[in-house]
């Protein structure tokens, strides 16, 4: 079983910069999984931040950046906003065409 | 602007089948380039990634709903479904539909909750 995990919740200061990772249980997070990012406010549908490890979706400003730190994923908040309050969710893709979810980071910025 | 909305029945009772429909507008579900997946959200709770179909019919599934779960297509309506057999109240849920292409999930529909109950 393929355990995707991420920072059940994480807090920034207005202004601040965060750093939210995307880890397996069981392996190190390469490129060859292709992480993407998403961006959930509550009662709206999840929204494209970055695709293909650090590539950002149409629209995505430039603060919201994705890398691999160590052997997890990463999506770097710079200049947090008071609308960056959401929840963040990793896909791994596991080839064969199958997507792996992590449980999701609850953002707060206070 | 690529457009995905769902639509189904939004109350299914146990031991039933839940059924749903992703119609695609401003885009061809006939693409070469993607593939078209359903993703769940129960309330309160995380995003699950179901399964998935490209245009000619080949499919994905996450193993642990792989014996309940069938995706199809309607290229001819630019559609494309989801059934979930044997639904239980595990299987309440907000159902997104969604574009998938670079290796994400790129457009995702608006999302309908359907919720398992007698």
């Amino acid at each position: 079983q393929t355990v995707v995990t991420q920072e059940p919740s994480f807090s920034v200061s207005p202004g601040g910069t965060v750093t939210l990772t995307c880890g397996l249980s069981s392996a190190s997070v390469s490129t060859n999984y292709y992480p993407s990012w998403y961006q959930q406010t509550p009662g709206q549908a999840p929204r494209t931040l970055i695709y293909n490890t650090n590539t950002r979706f149409f629209g995505v400003p430039d603060r919201f950046s994705g890398s691999i730190l160590g052997n997890k994923a990463a999506l770097t908040i710079t200049g947090a906003q008071a609308d960056d309050e959401s929840d963040y969710y990793c896909v791994l893709y596991m080839g064969s065409g199958i997507y792996v979810f992590g449980g999701g980071t609850k953002l707060t910025v206070l | 602007q690529l457009q995905l909305q769902e639509s189904g029945p939004g109350l299914v009772k146990p031991s039933e089948t839940l059924s749903l429909t992703c119609t695609v507008s401003a885009g061809s579900i006939s693409s070469s380039s993607y593939y078209w997946g359903w993703i769940r959200q129960p309330p309160g709770k995380g995003l699950e990634w179901i399964g998935n179909i490209y245009y000619s019919g080949s499919t994905y599934y996450t193993p642990s709903l792989k014996s309940r779960v069938t995706i199809s297509v309607d290229t001819s309506k630019n559609q494309f479904s989801l059934k979930v057999t044997s639904v239980t109240a595990a299987d309440t849920a907000v159902y997104y539909c969604a574009r998938e292409g670079s290796s994400s999930l790129e457009y995702w529909g608006q999302g309908t909750l359907v919720t398992v109950s007698s």
